[in-house]
C-alpha cells in the first residue's frame, strides 16, 4: 500500500518557468490538500479538494493552480515560478471528516514531500 | 481565526531525559487536536490525537491530554531516545467542511546519546 506518492521529489526551476507537481493516493480518500513548508512558518495550506472535480483556495493560493480530474490524483501547477515559491511542498489526503474510523477527527496522510528551488 | 502556538525550538536533550513540548490553541467550537512528527527527509506522520476535552492521546511512549480549560495539548515523553529526534507539529481541526488542519510552526527536537 503506497499511501500518498509525490513526484518529482526534487526540482530546480528558473524564474518564469512552469511546472506541475503530481500527488497520487491509493486509499480512496475524498479530500486532498497541498501545503508548503517554509522555515519558521510551519505548514500553510495552498489549495484543497473535497472530491473529484472540485478545488478550493487555501491560505496562500496566489501563484498556484490545481486540478482534480481523477479522485486519486491532485496536481499542483506553477505557471510562472518565482523565487518566493522556493519551498518544500507536501500533499496530503484524508477521508471525509467523521468517517473512515476517524471518530470525527480528520486524520491526514502525507506524502514524502517535493523540494522545489526557483533560481 | 483558529490558531496553534507551540514552543519554539530547537530543543536539545540527552537520551532518557523527560520531554515536554508546549502547545496551546485558539478555536471557536470544539476542535480535535493532533501531534504530527516529521523525521528528517520525510513527510509528516500522525503521532497521536484527541477528539474531546480530557481525552488523552498516546503512542510510542508519547502522551498528550486535551485540556479545554487551559486550551492546551502539551506533548510529553518520560524517556526520550536518539530515534525521537525529529520535528514535532501540534495541529487542530475544527471539523469544518474543508477538513483542513491548522498547524503550529513546529518544534525541532534533537536527542544526544
Amino acid at each position: 500500500n503506497a499511501g500518498v506518492t509525490q513526484t518529482p521529489k526534487f526540482r530546480v526551476l528558473k524564474t518564469g518557468q512552469s511546472m506541475t507537481l503530481l500527488c497520487a493516493q491509493d486509499m480512496n480518500h475524498e479530500y486532498m490538500y497541498w501545503y508548503r513548508q517554509d522555515p519558521g512558518m510551519g505548514l500553510r495550506l495552498i489549495h484543497y479538494s473535497v472530491g473529484e472535480g472540485t478545488t478550493a483556495k487555501g491560505e496562500v493560493p496566489d501563484g498556484y493552480n490545481v486540478s482534480r480530474l481523477k479522485k486519486q490524483n491532485f496536481l499542483l501547477g506553477l505557471e510562472s515560478a518565482a523565487p518566493s515559491q522556493t519551498s518544500v511542498y507536501f500533499c496530503a489526503s484524508s477521508y471525509r471528516s467523521g468517517t473512515g474510523g476517524n471518530s470525527g477527527a480528520n486524520v491526514l496522510t502525507f506524502g514524502a514531500g517535493s523540494r522545489l528551488t526557483v533560481l | 481565526g483558529d490558531s496553534v502556538t507551540q514552543m519554539e525550538g530547537p530543543v536539545t536533550l540527552s537520551e532518557e531525559a523527560f520531554l515536554t513540548i508546549n502547545c496551546t490553541y485558539t478555536a471557536t467550537g470544539y476542535p480535535s487536536l493532533f501531534w504530527y512528527v516529521q523525521y528528517p527527509g520525510e513527510g509528516l506522520q500522525l503521532l497521536l490525537k484527541a477528539t474531546k476535552a480530557d481525552d488523552k492521546g498516546s503512542n510510542k511512549g508519547f502522551e498528550a491530554t486535551y485540556r479545554k480549560e487551559t486550551t492546551s495539548f502539551h506533548l510529553e515523553k518520560g524517556s526520550v531516545q536518539v530515534s525521537d529526534s525529529a520535528v514535532y507539529f501540534c495541529a487542530l481541526s475544527d471539523g469544518g467542511s474543508q477538513g483542513n488542519l491548522i498547524f503550529g510552526k513546529g518544534t525541532k527536537l534533537s536527542v544526544k546519546p
